[in-house]
């Protein structure tokens, strides 16, 4: 029961587009406030992959592009390749609850 | 490079505390904000606790408030999460994480974490 709701999974072809969604409220997203998006490969720490809705990191590939409109986000990822399977989290900030994440996204690549 | 490295984990009975420390380096430590998340077996990630740079402000989620204490040691370089009163819900993957910049606030993301460290409460 994640404050920010997500899809439990996705999937895709390699060399598809797949997009990850992010739904919020008024008190977090459709606030204002920035969406933040991370990847966590099995076994390991997350990795920032977007900050501020849709700037990319030094080092992240194009391939991965955020946006938001409203009370929700979206997480892009086009070119798939086999080691973009992970899960994927967004992340944002609400006037009740400060630091709020999102359930988590896994994608599996077909 | 940035290196954040996480230890005091461990097993302890509900209503135990345990000292979670997180050793930074690479960066000017008094400059940056930090956080705690966890992050449940098979499950999310999820905000615990932030600090400002200067240790000034803390913040807690609800589930957490009044029974874990975060601050940092800024002659270490260390940050700490003193956790009481545990619940057999605190167990969890306990990542440190570095803010972007001095205030944790709204705009607070994560540009590094640590590798986590475990903690499980069971009789």
């Amino acid at each position: 029961q994640s404050v920010l709701t997500q899809p439990p999974s996705v999937s895709g072809a390699p060399g598809q587009r797949v997009t990850i969604s992010c739904t919020g409220s008024s008190s977090n997203i459709g606030a204002g406030y920035d969406v933040h998006w991370y990847q966590q490969l099995p076994g390991t720490a997350p990795k920032l992959l977007i900050y501020g809705n849709s700037n990319r990191p030094s080092g992240v590939p194009d391939r991965f592009s955020g946006s938001k409109s409203g009370t929700s986000a979206s997480l892009a990822i086009t070119g798939l390749q086999a080691e973009d399977e992970a899960d994927y989290y967004c992340q944002s900030y609400d006037s009740n609850l400060r630091g709020v994440f999102g359930g988590g996204t896994k994608l599996t690549v077909l | 490079e940035v290196q954040l490295v996480e230890s005091g984990g461990g097993m302890v009975q509900p209503g135990g505390s345990l000292r979670l420390s997180c050793a930074a380096s690479g960066f000017t430590f008094s400059n940056y904000a930090m956080s705690w998340v966890r992050q449940a077996p098979g499950k999310g990630l999820e905000w615990v606790s932030g600090i400002s740079g200067s240790g000034d402000s803390t913040y807690y989620a609800d589930p957490v408030k009044g029974r874990f204490t975060i601050s940092g040691d800024n002659s270490k370089n260390t940050l700490y999460l003193q956790m009481d009163s545990l619940r057999a819900e605190d167990s969890a993957v306990y990542y440190c994480a570095k803010d972007f910049r001095g205030i944790y606030g709204s705009k607070s993301y994560y540009e590094y974490w640590g590798q986590g460290t475990l903690v499980t409460v069971s009789s």
